[in-house]
């Protein structure tokens, strides 16, 4: 089983349009979790941390679900701009910094 | 610049060639990775460096890439004798790796090197 799955896409919506998505992780003893951005052909990119409680960065809100070992990210109102692959990302265990991706999730907003 | 650096930004090479690749880290960042990305791929890791020595070096796929980092500081990863199938885009990324806490996980991406091997 991969460390971390998610549903490749593509999720294809017009803009402003709310979609959503999910990501699953193996390693229950995963304590950081995170959302990064890649765009085509760029490096990836911190888009934002995963906390416990849930979190709010402007359009865009991340969930986490330990009892089922789910990630889920939810972006409002999409804009052209969010066209992109997401990837989950979690680390290896609750001391270890070595960080596992995931194979993304594309993103494609249309006019 | 303050970010991850890596150099060079494309490299072309023949076939059995030797090839270095450069990563200078974000300062005081001790933790370094390095990945490998085909087109269309996910990220593939290769090597992680805490300081100067190498806990994990389980992604790296043969005998032929080897990676060093000297001072806790620049990293070069050196793929030799070259075949078509290293083709890829290689990332350096790095993060603090100090304390608990998620802060110290956040990996920082340099731009990465296009190689091409013909």
């Amino acid at each position: 089983r991969k460390e971390v799955e998610q549903d490749p896409g593509p999720f294809n919506v017009p803009e402003g349009a709310t979609v959503a998505f999910n990501c699953t992780y193996s390693n229950s003893a995963s304590q950081s979790f995170f959302w990064y951005r890649q765009d085509c052909r760029k490096e990836p990119k911190l888009l934002m941390s995963v906390y416990s409680s849930g979190n709010e960065d402007g359009r865009f809100t991340a969930q986490l679900n330990r009892a089922s070992q789910y990630i889920s990210l939810l972006i409002r109102d999409s804009k052209l701009s969010d066209s992109a692959t997401y990837l989950c990302v979690v680390n290896k265990g609750s001391n270890d910094y070595k960080l596992s991706f995931g194979a993304g999730t594309t993103v494609t907003v249309r006019a | 610049g303050a970010g991850v650096s890596q150099s060079p930004s494309n490299k072309v090479t023949e076939k059995g060639k030797d090839v270095e690749l450069r990563c200078d880290p974000i300062s005081g960042h001790t933790a370094l990775y390095w990945y490998r990305q085909s087109l269309g791929q996910g990220l593939e890791f290769l090597i992680y460096f805490q300081g100067n020595s190498a806990p994990d070096k389980s992604g790296l796929p043969s005998d032929r890439f080897s990676a060093e980092r000297t001072g806790g500081s620049v990293s070069t990863l050196t793929i030799q004798r070259t075949q078509q199938e290293d083709s890829a885009v290689y990332l350096c990324a790095t993060s603090r790796g100090q304390g608990r806490g998620q802060t110290g996980n956040i990996q920082y991406f340099g731009a990465g090197t296009r190689l091409s091997v013909l």
